[in-house]
């Protein structure tokens, strides 16, 4: 199946830092991207819904301006975690894939990042 | 919004038995995707149902889809200990975003 990576893997930083965390699709070109946040022992809840070359649309709840999604090409996807609190320590999770807005087709996650703040 | 519950949140089953998760909507869905999520681990891609009444066969992974599309359950036969992990219905919102269910987490006792 497809391959997508995460960067970081785990990140821990102070409180009020911004941190960045990078989705690539490794051998197929993304027009969509998702990302998710995890709590522990939760499910995985949607953030937002990044798109190759236009803005991201986000979810009920969740701040576009505290997390910032950049889909500058069709193999990477961004997201930054702007001046970030304790309360944003979760495990976030991109998820790709390769065909514009069908429905039959499954999600390739990537690794996931780890982030705690201090 | 759209509520997608699975029943039980948790169960503990001895290796060799077998193990059934469920997956209820409260609207009628379009297809189901099926995951595994490993601990610590992110979600892998099991099966996607679209039909109603749909059963689907993975070696020891039964996935059937309800004849209403509301509801969904994947059976286990004869667990082992590297089934252990979390199992995550998807349920498709709009045209192409999924929203997850609660999940049922397994464990396999050897």
């Amino acid at each position: 199946g497809a391959v997508v990576s995460q960067h970081p893997s785990r990140v821990i930083c102070k409180s009020g830092t911004s941190v960045k965390i990078e989705c690539r699709s490794l051998d197929f070109q993304a027009t969509t991207m998702f990302w998710y946040r995890q709590f522990p022992k939760q499910s995985l809840m949607l953030m937002a819904t990044s798109n190759e070359g236009s803005k991201a649309t986000y979810e009920q709840g969740v701040e576009k301006d505290k997390f910032l999604i950049n889909h500058a090409s069709l193999t990477l996807s961004t997201l930054t975690v702007t001046s970030a609190h304790p309360e944003d320590s979760s495990f976030y999770i991109c998820s790709a894939r390769d065909t514009p807005a069908q429905t039959y087709n499954e999600q390739f996650f990537g690794p996931g990042t780890r982030l705690t703040v201090l | 919004g759209q509520q997608v519950m699975q029943i039980p949140q948790y169960q503990h089953v001895q290796e060799g038995e077998d193990f059934t998760t469920y997956c209820n909507s409260s609207t009628t869905l379009s297809n189901i995707q099926w995951y595994k999520q490993r601990p610590g681990g992110h979600p892998v891609f099991l099966i996607q149902l679209v039909k109603s009444g749909e059963v689907k066969k993975q070696k020891r992974l039964t996935f059937q889809f309800g004849e209403a599309k509301k509801n969904s359950s994947l059976h286990i036969t004869a667990t082992q200990t590297t089934d252990v992990g979390t199992y995550f219905c998807a349920c498709l919102r709009g045209t192409y975003k999924y929203i997850f269910g609660t999940g049922t987490r397994l464990k396999v006792l050897a």
